[in-house]
């Protein structure tokens, strides 16, 4: 059974910056698992962020970023702002199935 | 406007059976894949499986194999997910979500299914 493992929780100050990362349990995390990520606020539908691990729809704000970082995949938040304070999950494709991460909450403080 | 209208609240007892469904407009529905997802009371999201609507091609999670059914029909822009007898275990948040250019893009606003005797 894949597990793709992420951070429990992260707390950053507003204005600050910080990087949420995705390990795949089969090893390095590639672009070939086309890292997707999403945000999620209490009683929402998740709303997707990033996709092929590093392009923005045309509603993610520019502060958000995505990549490959030492064998994972990574977000990263610069500049957070209040209302960034949510769960945030990555996807990863495994050749036709897909895995979500175990999600990071993202505390601002 | 690309939506995705998911069925309402459900409440079930175990051992029943139950069907929900997933109505895509604004968009061509049978060109793109539709999955769904789980999220279990306070928990985490949780990848069930995806269907293509244009051929019925459907892929399912191990975790999920054999325990649920995914389906379309094509003819009224509808995917559905169901199950034959539930358990409590199933008691849920059901998303479904629309699979655009490698990105899970639309998502329905999801469907409760609580299921207790």
């Amino acid at each position: 059974q894949t597990v793709v493992t992420q951070e429990p929780s992260l707390t950053v100050s507003p204005g600050g910056t910080v990087t949420l990362t995705c390990a795949s349990s089969t090893g390095a995390v590639t672009s070939g698992y086309y890292p997707n990520w999403f945000q999620q606020k209490p009683g929402q539908a998740p709303r997707a962020l990033i996709y092929s691990t590093s392009n923005k729809h045309s509603w993610t704000p520019a502060r958000f970023s995505g990549s490959l970082l030492g064998g994972k995949a990574a977000l990263t938040l610069s500049g957070v702002q209040p209302e960034d304070e949510a769960e945030y999950y990555c996807l990863l494709y495994y050749g036709g199935a897909y895995v979500f991460g175990t999600g990071t909450k993202v505390t601002v403080l | 406007e690309v939506q995705l209208v998911q069925s309402g609240a459900e409440v079930k007892k175990p051992g029943e059976s139950l069907k929900i469904s997933c109505k895509g407009s604004g968009y061509s529905f049978t060109s793109y894949w539709i999955g769904w997802v789980r999220q279990m009371p306070g928990k985490g999201l949780e990848w069930m499986g995806i269907i293509y609507p244009g051929d019925s091609d459907t892929r399912y999670s191990p975790s999920f194999q054999g325990q649920v059914t995914i389906s379309a029909d094509k003819s009224i822009s509808t995917a559905y997910l169901q199950w034959s007898s539930l358990k409590a275990s199933d008691t849920a948040m059901y998303y479904c979500a629309r699979r655009f250019s490698g990105s899970y893009l639309n998502w329905g606003q999801g469907t409760l299914v609580t299921v207790s005797s």
